[in-house]
């Protein structure tokens, strides 16, 4: 089975400071996305990554950036984390391409920035 | 722009009825239609999904749905539910070659009574 590892399952930050979240999976996937789950509004997309180094916007990029400086890990940074980004954020991975590929989902960080 | 909406945010339903969920999409051309569920303090779980052919596709744990053109829908159904199904469910949407973002629209949470 597909391993999505989120190395933090609650995190509480303080407004401003850098926040690092990690995502690691082990099945050698081409694809990993980030997204952020708030109630009422669903999952939307914030960066996704093809292959190493690479990296694209989704639909609500600002105020964070990416990291995949390894195949099997993809971080997701919040330069100067805001009480706006207190959310559950949930890391995926995929094989291929989003049409054909399952995407597997780890079991989310819960952000809290105060 | 393409999206997808859930018009139903909570429904409870009886152990042993029989359930759907109703899913609404938006795209310009021939979508790829997905069913996540995601269990309480997990992340999501493909349920099933629709890229071509039969408008009817099966997934897994009993689920079914269908796509209808016609109506821009693809509505998930089970005939007798469990209570091990409260849990949440989204419908995706994604393009095709090129496209690799999928959208999900804002969940429907299952809630089941004895």
């Amino acid at each position: 089975d597909v391993k999505v590892t989120q190395s933090s399952r609650y995190l509480v930050k303080r407004t401003g400071e850098k926040v690092f979240l990690e995502c690691v999976q082990d099945m050698d996937h081409e694809n990993m996305f980030w997204y952020r789950q708030d109630p009422g509004l669903g999952l939307r997309l914030i960066y996704f990554s093809y292959d190493v180094k690479m990296k694209e916007k989704g639909d609500i990029p600002e105020g964070y950036s990416v990291s995949r400086e390894k195949k099997e890990r993809f971080s997701l940074i919040l330069e100067s984390a805001s009480t706006n980004q207190t959310s559950m954020y949930l890391c995926a991975s995929s094989s291929g391409r989003v049409y054909n590929s399952p995407l597997h989902f780890g079991n989310g960080t819960r952000l809290t920035v105060t | 722009a393409q999206s997808v909406t859930q018009p139903d945010i909570h429904i409870t339903v009886s152990e042993g009825a029989s359930l759907e969920l109703r899913c609404n999409y938006s795209y310009g051309a021939t979508p790829y239609l997905f069913w996540y569920v995601q269990s309480p303090g997990q992340g999501l779980q493909l349920l099933l999904k629709y890229f071509s052919g039969d408008t009817l596709v099966q997934g897994i744990k009993g689920f079914e749905a269908e796509f209808k053109r016609s109506q821009s829908s693809f509505n998930l159904r089970k005939p007798s539910v469990h209570w091990s199904d409260a849990a949440e469910y989204f419908c995706a949407v994604g393009g095709g070659f090129g496209n690799e973002k999928l959208t999900f629209g804002t969940g429907t949470r299952l809630t089941i009574i004895p």
